[in-house]
């Protein structure tokens, strides 16, 4: 069965405290990992799209990498306004479905 | 330039009676898809339009549906609600597809009772 699995759940982090962000996924056929950002209340915010395990893209203080397993949002020196749920999804099999994680939700202490 | 707008951002339906929810895209972007999220299951896709045509479609029952205009703009259909259909419902508008970035209107919030 096609799965997109997030962890930690939850995670709180002092303000300069970098850490990382995991994604794993179980599917046929990966079109496209991507990750986006929600903060309460909105819609999520894209940030990333990555195709081919090796690839890594940045920007800012976070930077996304793909593994044929796993993808990792490293963010570096986090900021209070980094504070928001974290989302992952993969395009894969063959009717291109889309498949969400449930997210990690970050709490950045000043 | 301005964002993804949806209407109406909140709803109150009752078990048995349809809905039909619209999305406008940021002008210029051809591809609209639909999304539901729940504190249970997460964000889980049901289709996507592209230029007027159905592109991929989620595991969504046939009670849901989906029609995008010439002009782009697109509306969700949801007939014989249950009350598991209470959810945010998003849409999302690309310039080259869902595959790419795309980006989310507030949703609209459908509460069955």
């Amino acid at each position: 069965e096609d799965q997109v699995t997030q962890s930690p759940e939850a995670l709180r982090l002092q303000e300069g405290e970098s850490s990382s962000l995991n994604c794993s996924y179980t599917v046929s056929g990966l079109r496209g990992l991507f990750w986006y950002r929600q903060d309460p209340g909105k819609g999520p915010e894209f940030l990333f799209t990555l195709y081919s395990a090796g690839e890594e893209k940045e920007k800012e203080r976070l930077k996304a990498t793909l593994t044929k397993k796993e993808s990792f949002l490293h963010i570096t020196a986090p900021k209070p306004e980094d504070s928001a749920t974290y989302l992952c999804a993969v395009q894969a099999g063959t009717g291109n479905q889309f498949y969400f994680g449930t997210g990690t939700s970050l709490t950045v202490i000043p | 330039k301005a964002g993804v707008t949806q209407t109406p951002r909140y709803l109150i339906k009752t078990r048995g009676q349809q809905v039909t929810l619209s999305c406008s895209p940021i002008s210029g972007h051809r591809s609209v898809s639909w999304y539901q999220q729940t504190p249970g299951q997460g964000l889980q896709f049901l289709f996507e339009y592209f230029s007027e045509t159905q592109r991929n479609k989620g595991n969504f029952p046939g009670r849901f549906s989906g029609r995008q205009f010439s002009n782009s703009r697109s509306e969700m259909n949801v007939s014989t609600l249950e009350l598991g259909d209470s959810a945010l419902y998003l849409c999302a508008s690309s310039l080259r597809g869902a595959a790419y970035e795309q980006y989310f209107g507030p949703g609209t919030r459908l509460t069955v009772t």
